[in-house]
């Protein structure tokens, strides 16, 4: 089993719509990342975060340290939205970063 | 600033060529990491860096040689090419000091033939 589990793989939604992205850990952590991957294939950091709430825009990001889930939120999505987001989360024992296999998001318009 | 660079954007070898991969970064980071990205798998880590000087393996550093001379440069070497190592390779970077927020370079996508 992964150590970092992400669902849904894929998700398909309609503009407008409230997605919700979600990961879950199994090992003791000191921070998870939010990562976007665009169809381009750069990827840039959304988030980083180790307790309550992070908002960015549109995004939103939680995270339970206690249920070590953590959830990424899209209000009013758009289809420039679409891409690969990627969960990852730093042990608490080091540096390296430990990813989930992403959700791939189509918006259609 | 640049950010993280990486070079080249493609690349295809034949089995048993050695190339190098080149990243460089400009925001004077400490902590340097390649890892190679294959459907269905997420990233996994090839070999990291925390420093000048200082280099240390990942999940899957079989293959693959690094070196870190400088803050700036991590260059990956494969040293004989072989098809199970056709992926995107990913540069990143970080500082402790921001939380080991990522940068990431644009990638190189490589197949080995």
């Amino acid at each position: 089993k992964n150590e970092v589990e992400q669902s849904p793989q894929n998700l398909t939604a309609q503009e407008g719509e409230f997605i919700t992205i979600n990961c879950s850990y199994s090992v003791g952590i000191s921070a998870l990342h939010w990562l976007q991957q665009h169809p381009g294939g750069g990827i840039v950091s959304l988030f980083m975060l180790s307790s309550g709430k992070k908002k960015h825009g549109r995004l939103i990001a939680t995270i339970n340290i206690q249920e070590k889930h953590s959830s990424l939120h899209i209000t009013a999505s758009h289809p420039r939205d679409s891409a690969v987001y990627i969960c990852a989360v730093r042990k608490t024992s080091g540096s390296r970063l430990t990813f989930g296999e992403g959700t791939q998001l189509t918006v259609n318009p | 600033n640049a950010g993280v660079t990486q070079t080249p954007k493609f690349q295809v070898l034949k089995t048993g060529q050695s190339m190098t991969l080149q990243c460089a970064q400009d925001m004077n980071h400490e902590y340097m990491s390649w890892y190679r990205q294959d459907p269905g798998m997420g990233l996994r880590l090839i070999h990291y860096s925390v420093g000048a000087g200082i280099t240390d393996q990942g999940e899957v550093p079989n293959g693959y040689n690094v070196s870190r001379s400088t803050t700036e440069d991590f260059p990956l070497r494969l040293l004989s090419a072989a098809p199970s190592q056709t992926s995107v390779y990913f540069c990143a970077s970080s500082l402790p000091g921001q939380g080991h927020e990522q940068y990431f370079g644009p990638g190189t996508r490589l197949t080995v033939t």
